[in-house]
């Protein structure tokens, strides 16, 4: 696609449950951010991955959150026994550079809901 | 909390004002970008400014960056009611991979 694209746009869990999200990234991008933007506020870095590698995780907020990007393309964000704080929109953003050094490209985001 | 600080936080002007958004940031920094939000949507690219730059034009847009103080300034000209979004600004951290966003100021333009 000629875009960033995030599935799904909306998804509601119950406290306890796992949910995975999927970021597919414009073809050819290098880099590829997660961010988690509650409301009324800017997005918060969770983690960067370059090609397969996760070269930095210190923005997880806890062990329940795990990422991935196994070939280098689509990541997925996977929260383990959400809880309710755990809500809020998670962004994916992808760049064709190699660092942090220019445009990011922002997916629609995901708005989970922990009832 | 990661985040640089935006004032202000909400503005509120009249269709043809210009509109003043300013940043402040805490790390050494490669470049600058700033982003708009329409509301429940993603975020855009606005412009981009580096470090060994003080001022760039784009359009309506004109960003200022003053190293020695961290600070940033995004002027939106001739606003229009479209103008209506949140505005961020991110700075491209030279200390690592982490592309870092402010808290944003609301503009609403008023037609």
């Amino acid at each position: 696609g000629a875009g960033v694209s995030q599935s799904p746009r909306y998804k509601v869990a119950k406290r306890g449950q796992d949910v995975a999200l999927r970021c597919d990234p414009i073809s050819g991008h290098v880099s590829l951010f997660w961010y988690q933007q509650a409301l009324g506020q800017g997005p918060e870095f969770l983690t960067y991955f370059q090609n397969e590698a996760q070269l930095d995780k210190s923005g997880l907020p806890s062990d329940r959150f795990f990422a991935e990007r196994p070939e280098g393309s689509v990541s997925t964000l996977k929260i383990q026994r959400t809880q309710q704080e755990d809500s809020a929109v998670y962004l994916c953003a992808s760049s064709f550079r190699d660092i942090n050094t220019g445009e990011l490209f922002f997916g629609e985001g995901s708005r989970l809901t922990v009832l | 909390s990661q985040q640089g600080e935006e004032d202000p936080q909400a503005l509120s002007i009249q269709e043809g004002e210009n509109a003043t958004m300013n940043c402040s940031y805490k790390t050494s920094i490669n470049n600058l970008q700033w982003y708009r939000q329409n509301s429940g949507r993603g975020l855009v690219h606005l412009i981009l400014i580096r470090s060994n730059e003080r001022e760039k034009h784009s359009g309506r847009l004109r960003v200022t960056l003053d190293t020695s103080k961290k600070s940033s300034s995004l002027l939106i000209t001739a606003s229009r009611a479209a103008d209506t979004a949140s505005y961020f600004c991110a700075t491209d951290w030279t200390g690592g991979f982490k592309t870092i966003f402010g808290a944003g100021t609301r503009l609403f333009v008023k037609a």
